[in-house]
């Protein structure tokens, strides 16, 4: 089945650790993102990467990393400098950048 | 601040009604936009699109009309079900999508028996 894979579907971090999410898909789309929801709000953008070894910063990159060293593959990494990391982060792809993005089921990270 | 925005936090809609969801939009240039529901616990799923050189597009059930003059965009559920409980998300395209899409805040729709 094609789609976008995320894991963890839970995370528990520690305060002053670096945690790194996975996100796989199996579309061949050229487009990643990653984005970040707070109870009650909407999706806010990390990062995005348009193409291979290609990525922007979105408009809440601070105290993250990604990298995109293949096409499937688009990992988060929540760094300790990140102060307030505890939220739901949602992994999406799109065929084009003017398309419609497929999300993933999510990953729910607490800093405990 | 936040270009896309929902007018309701909250819908409160019999089971077999009709449900309209709002959604202003403040970026002019915005040129493409797309419904996601998204139920408790998942990832968004997509619903609906529509681009701006259209004013109305029609799925199963649903159907998205788009005011350009207004800036307003809105979703239409007929006959809903209790499966149509779930958070309602708008999202805008500007410029290519060269920054990828931007949401509004949701609205909660909530069937009732």
């Amino acid at each position: 089945d094609g789609g976008i894979t995320q894991s963890p579907k839970y995370l528990f971090r520690k305060e002053g650790q670096n945690v790194t999410l996975s996100c796989e898909q199996n579309l061949n789309h050229d487009a990643m993102y990653w984005y970040r929801q707070d109870p009650g709000q909407g999706l806010r953008l990390i990062y995005y990467s348009q193409i291979v070894n290609d990525f922007q910063k979105g408009d809440i990159a601070e105290g993250y990393s990604v990298s995109r060293e293949k096409k499937e593959s688009f990992p988060l990494t929540v760094t300790s400098a990140q102060k307030n990391p505890t939220a739901f982060y949602l992994c999406a792809s799109s065929i084009y950048r003017d398309s419609e993005a497929f999300f993933g089921q999510g990953t729910r990270l607490t800093v405990v | 601040g936040e270009s896309v925005g929902l007018h309701l936090p909250t819908l409160s809609v019999q089971e077999g009604d009709n449900s309209i969801i709002n959604c202003a939009y403040s970026n002019s240039a915005s040129d493409y936009f797309i419904w996601y529901k998204q139920e408790s616990g998942k990832g968004p799923q997509f619903i609906i699109d529509i681009r701006s050189n259209m004013d109305k597009r029609q799925g199963q059930r649903v159907t998205v009309l788009l005011n350009k003059t207004v800036k307003h965009l809105s979703l239409q559920i007929a006959a809903t079900q209790p499966g149509d409980s779930a958070v309602y998300f708008c999202a805008e395209l500007t410029g290519g999508g060269a920054d990828g899409l931007t949401f509004g805040k949701g609205t909660h729709l909530i069937i009732q028996p």
